[in-house]
């Protein structure tokens, strides 16, 4: 079946560090990939996704970009801040329309990052 | 703004007490889904609507139900919560579920004691 592995955590930054969260799958078909961020206490926000190989996807200075051949989405960060300590969960989503995936997100274990000033 | 929202955000009840959890969204999205989050895990979809058409989980327990009685709200049941339900649940939506209309949106959960 489907899934998603993500390095183990916790990590913890400096701030204006860079960042880098691996993430592999396992799919038998093509599905699109996400990046979500929970903050303490809350729900989760969509970070950025990804919805065919080689399409990169970027939002708040993050990046991750979909790689079929090693069928990675690594989530990267230039310079983090205090603000971005949080957990962040890989996802792999639903296939197309008829895929017996329908409308299932598949979530990693997620990484918790601390960043101190 | 459009959004998901939950209702209450903590909710204490017994053992065995029946409860229900509210979600509301302003996005007129056709899909809306709840997940239960237990301590450090991952996600773990329960069961999702695609308009009025109910999708279980094989795996989600008979313990737990769902409603959509319109577009803009669903619930989530739990008819005899147990302390291994406490957790925090998530509802979300998205438009459809391929292409450009799966991206789910989460509301910002509902955590759910049980005493």
């Amino acid at each position: 079946g489907d899934s998603v592995t993500q390095m183990e955590g916790p990590v913890t930054l400096s701030e204006e560090a860079f960042l880098t969260i691996n993430c592999t799958y396992t799919a038998t078909g093509y599905p699109s990939l996400f990046w979500y961020v929970q903050y303490p206490g809350e729900g989760l926000q969509l970070l950025l996704k990804a919805t065919k190989a080689d399409d990169k996807g970027s939002n708040k200075g993050f990046e991750a970009t979909y790689r079929k051949e090693t069928t990675s989405f690594h989530l990267e960060k230039g310079s983090v801040q205090v603000s971005d300590s949080a957990v962040y969960f890989c996802a792999l989503g639903p296939y197309p329309a008829g895929g017996t995936s329908y409308g299932k997100l598949t979530f990693g274990q997620g990484t918790i990052l601390t960043v101190h000033p | 703004d459009a959004m998901v929202i939950q209702n209450p955000r903590y909710q204490v009840t017994q053992f065995g007490k029946p409860v229900t959890l509210s979600c509301s969204q302003t996005l007129n999205h056709n899909v809306m889904y709840w997940y239960q989050q237990k301590s450090s895990q991952a996600p773990k979809l329960l069961f999702h609507y695609y308009d009025k058409d109910f999708n279980n989980e094989a795996d989600t327990p008979d313990n737990f139900q769902s409603r959509r009685p319109n577009t803009s709200f669903c619930f989530l049941d739990i008819r005899s919560p147990g302390l291994g339900d406490a957790a925090m649940y998530l509802c979300a939506t998205s438009r459809g579920t391929s292409g450009d209309q799966e991206t789910q949106y989460f509301g910002p959960g509902t955590r759910l004691l049980v005493l």
